[in-house]
C-alpha cells in the first residue's frame, strides 16, 4: 500500500532532550516536506526537499534540522526542544512538488514541557 | 502577506444547505497550480482536486464543485447539499513551478484553513 509513515504518532518530552521524527514514503517520490500545524495559522512549511541531498527552508524552520540521505527518509531532528515547538507535525511526499499532490503521514503530536 | 488567503475561520451550516469556501492567492506567475485538503476530525490530511493555471474550467465531482476565476485570483470550493460527513477542516494550497523574487523554488503555500461544521 502507498503511504507515507511517520513515527512516533505521539511525543512527549522535556526541553532541550534531543529528538527525531521519522518519515518513510514508498512510492519513490522525490519531494518530501514537513509541516506544522498549529490553531488559527494552518500548515506551516519548514523544511522541504527536491531530492536526495537537496533540502531547503520553508517558513519556519528555526530549531529545526533535516537530511534527505536516502529517497525515502526523510526524518525531522529537533536538536534542543522548547515549548513553543509543541505542535502537531506532518511529513508529506509528492512525486514531483509543483503539480503533483501530496500525500501526508497520520501527523506526530509533539508535546514539549 | 500571505500568499494564500481563507479568510472564513470557520462556518456552521445545517445539513442540505449549500456552502462555498472561498480561497484567495497572490502569484506573479503564470503557470501555477492550485489544490484543495479536507482534514476531517480524524486529523489525516486528504488531497480533495489540484487546478493549474491555463485550465480555468469549472470542476465538479458529486456533491463538490470547484470554481476557478484568474480575474480574481480565487479558487473557491462548493459543497452542495452538505451533510455531517462533511464536517473537517479545508485548505487551499499554492504551487509555483518557478521563481520568483523572495521565493523560493519547491515553496508550498497553504491558506490557514477554514473549519466547517455541518449540523445535522
Amino acid at each position: 500500500e502507498a503511504q507515507v509513515t511517520q513515527n512516533p504518532r505521539y511525543l512527549i518530552t522535556v526541553t532541550g532532550k534531543k529528538l527525531t521524527v521519522t518519515c518513510s514514503q514508498n512510492m519513490n517520490h522525490e519531494y518530501m516536506s514537513w509541516y506544522r500545524q498549529d490553531p488559527g495559522l494552518g500548515l506551516r512549511q519548514i523544511y522541504y526537499s527536491m531530492n536526495v541531498e537537496v533540502t531547503d527552508k520553508g517558513d519556519v524552520p528555526e530549531g529545526y534540522k533535516v537530511s534527505r540521505k536516502e529517497k525515502r527518509n526523510f526524518p525531522l531532528i529537533l536538536e534542543s526542544p522548547s515549548p513553543n515547538q509543541t505542535s502537531l507535525y506532518f511529513c508529506a511526499s509528492s512525486l514531483r512538488f509543483y503539480n503533483s499532490p501530496l500525500h501526508f503521514g497520520n501527523g506526530t503530536r509533539l508535546t514539549v514541557t | 502577506a500571505q500568499k494564500v488567503t481563507q479568510a472564513q475561520t470557520e462556518i456552521s451550516v445545517v445539513e442540505k444547505e449549500d456552502v462555498t469556501l472561498d480561497c484567495v492567492y497572490e502569484t506573479r506567475d503564470t503557470t501555477y497550480y492550485l489544490f484543495w485538503y479536507k482534514q476531517p476530525p480524524s486529523g489525516e490530511l486528504v488531497f480533495l482536486i489540484r487546478r493549474n493555471s491555463f485550465d480555468e474550467q469549472n470542476e465538479i465531482s458529486g456533491r463538490y464543485s470547484w470554481n476557478f476565476q484568474k480575474s480574481t485570483s480565487s479558487f473557491n470550493f462548493t459543497i452542495t447539499a452538505s451533510q455531517v460527513v462533511d464536517s473537517a477542516v479545508y485548505f487551499c494550497a499554492l504551487s509555483e513551478p518557478t521563481v520568483d523574487r523572495g521565493s523560493t523554488l519547491g515553496r508550498l503555500y497553504f491558506g490557514r484553513g477554514t473549519q466547517l461544521t455541518v449540523w445535522p
